[in-house]
């Protein structure tokens, strides 16, 4: 039972470049939710998907894009990443709304 | 504006010497809120839940305790693995996007 993985660990990007952030949960939960962290702040939900085939925005949504289309996985897209967007993302699921399980993250740079 | 306090930002304790970290929120309706652990460079781990005041959870050395605008997590006799960034979170209307997390109390406990 490996819970919350997230791939890549790290990802080093240049302005204006694409890429897609992998989250995987073998717990069965129907929620699942992106999460960025910066240095000083709390952690800020980007978006949040209820089951499969859903999804909606959190509350710093801009620039990113979402998919769940299977139960198990998340994806999360930038398509022209910005400086703005250097942090640390974790994805999380959970059976209700309420206890979180956290992934390991993925440290992202942009230049 | 629902907000998440924590406090103090950072505390070193000697090994055995006990105290409390602090999350205050003002929000509008509490739902739950939400105890995590964050060692560095991995994702939160859940500790505890509190739904109601004057609700109180224990784990090992810590223990959670829950009032109408504030909850503590009270450290007793910690040990060097207890160092850590204990994070607190509410969660507004169950159905999880408005889960709003504090900054977090970076925790050292000295040997």
């Amino acid at each position: 039972n490996a819970g919350v993985t997230q791939t890549p660990k790290f990802r080093v990007l240049k302005t204006g470049q694409s890429m897609t952030l992998l989250c995987a949960q073998d717990m069965n939960h129907e929620y699942m939710y992106w999460y960025r962290q910066d240095p000083g702040m709390g952690l800020r939900l980007i978006h949040y998907s209820v089951g499969e085939g859903t999804t909606a925005k959190g509350e710093v949504p801009d620039g990113y894009n979402v998919s769940r289309l299977k139960k198990q996985n998340f994806l999360l897209g930038l398509e022209s990443a910005a400086p703005s967007q250097t942090s640390v993302y974790f994805c999380a699921s959970s059976w209700t709304v309420h206890t979180q399980y956290f992934g390991p993250g993925t440290r992202l740079t942009v230049l | 504006e629902d907000q998440v306090t924590q406090s103090p930002e950072a505390l070193r304790l000697q090994e055995g010497e006990s105290s409390s970290l602090n999350c205050s929120y003002t929000v509008s309706g509490l739902r739950g809120l939400f105890w995590y652990r964050q060692d560095p460079g991995k994702g939160p781990e859940f500790l505890f839940t509190l739904y109601s005041a004057g609700e109180e959870k224990e784990k090992e050395r810590l223990k959670a305790t829950l009032t109408k605008k504030e909850s503590f997590l009270h450290i007793t006799a910690p040990k060097p693995e207890d160092s850590a960034t204990y994070l607190c979170a509410v969660d507004l209307d169950n159905y999880g996007q408005n889960f709003v997390f504090g900054p977090g109390t970076r925790l050292s406990v000295l040997p």
